[in-house]
């Protein structure tokens, strides 16, 4: 499995656009790459999944450039609410395991 | 929104002890895991189950820890004799073929 580089932390305040970015520069051909949300003692939650330039859902964006070395999650107008740790993930779809990194916690300031 | 569930919400258990963890994939799901996250820690895969088969397991997933589909709808992750560092929130996840998999709520486990 790819390995996967975030930031450690991000602040923003509400009502902004939050991009987080993720390096994957060991990204293989069949893999793709899927982003999850964390909140205190509950479980990951999926956000959104791509192969190739963006995604978007009615949750975020995902960008993905031509070379998929690296992926941005963009967070429109974020709230409180949406203050946790936040994860990239790089794999094949039928993913038989995932290995989750330390993620970004994400700081939403009123 | 079809989710994935999980019983009990907490479960506290002596040393040695045996436990069964439980959890009710999203129905058409084909692909189940177990996951822990110590607490402050990042969230480790344990072990994959597709085909009533385990396809994929980490070194955690060692003689004492075990699962099982006892019928079309739940998963079960047994661990025989508990330790103390067994304790951790513990998610049962489900994916269709191809996306994006989908976690429960958790088990918080405490090994006293």
């Amino acid at each position: 499995l790819a390995k996967t580089t975030q930031p450690i932390s991000m602040d923003s305040y509400e009502g902004q656009e939050v991009n987080i970015t993720c390096s994957h520069n060991n990204i293989a051909t069949n893999d793709y790459i899927t982003w999850y949300q964390q909140f205190p003692s509950q479980g990951p939650r999926f956000i959104i999944q791509g192969y190739k330039t963006k995604v978007t859902n009615e949750v975020a964006s995902l960008f993905i450039p031509a070379d998929r070395k690296s992926s941005t999650l963009s967070l429109p107008r974020v709230s409180l609410s949406d203050t946790a740790v936040y994860y990239c993930l790089v794999g094949e779809p039928n993913f038989n395991k995932f290995y989750f990194g330390s993620g970004t916690k994400l700081n939403v300031k009123p | 929104e079809p989710e994935v569930t999980q019983t009990p919400s907490h479960q506290v258990t002596q040393m040695g002890q045996e436990v069964i963890l439980r959890c009710v994939p999203i129905s058409n799901h084909l692909y189940f895991y177990w996951y822990r996250q110590i607490l402050g820690q990042k969230v480790e895969f344990l072990v994959s189950f597709y085909n009533n088969e385990i396809s994929e397991k980490s070194e955690i997933f060692d003689d004492q820890f075990s699962v099982e589909r006892p019928d079309g709808s739940n998963f079960t992750l047994k661990i025989r004799s508990t330790k103390l560092e067994d304790s951790a929130m513990y998610f049962c996840a489900s994916s269709e073929r191809g996306t994006g998999q989908y976690f429960g709520p958790g088990t918080r486990l405490t090994v006293t």
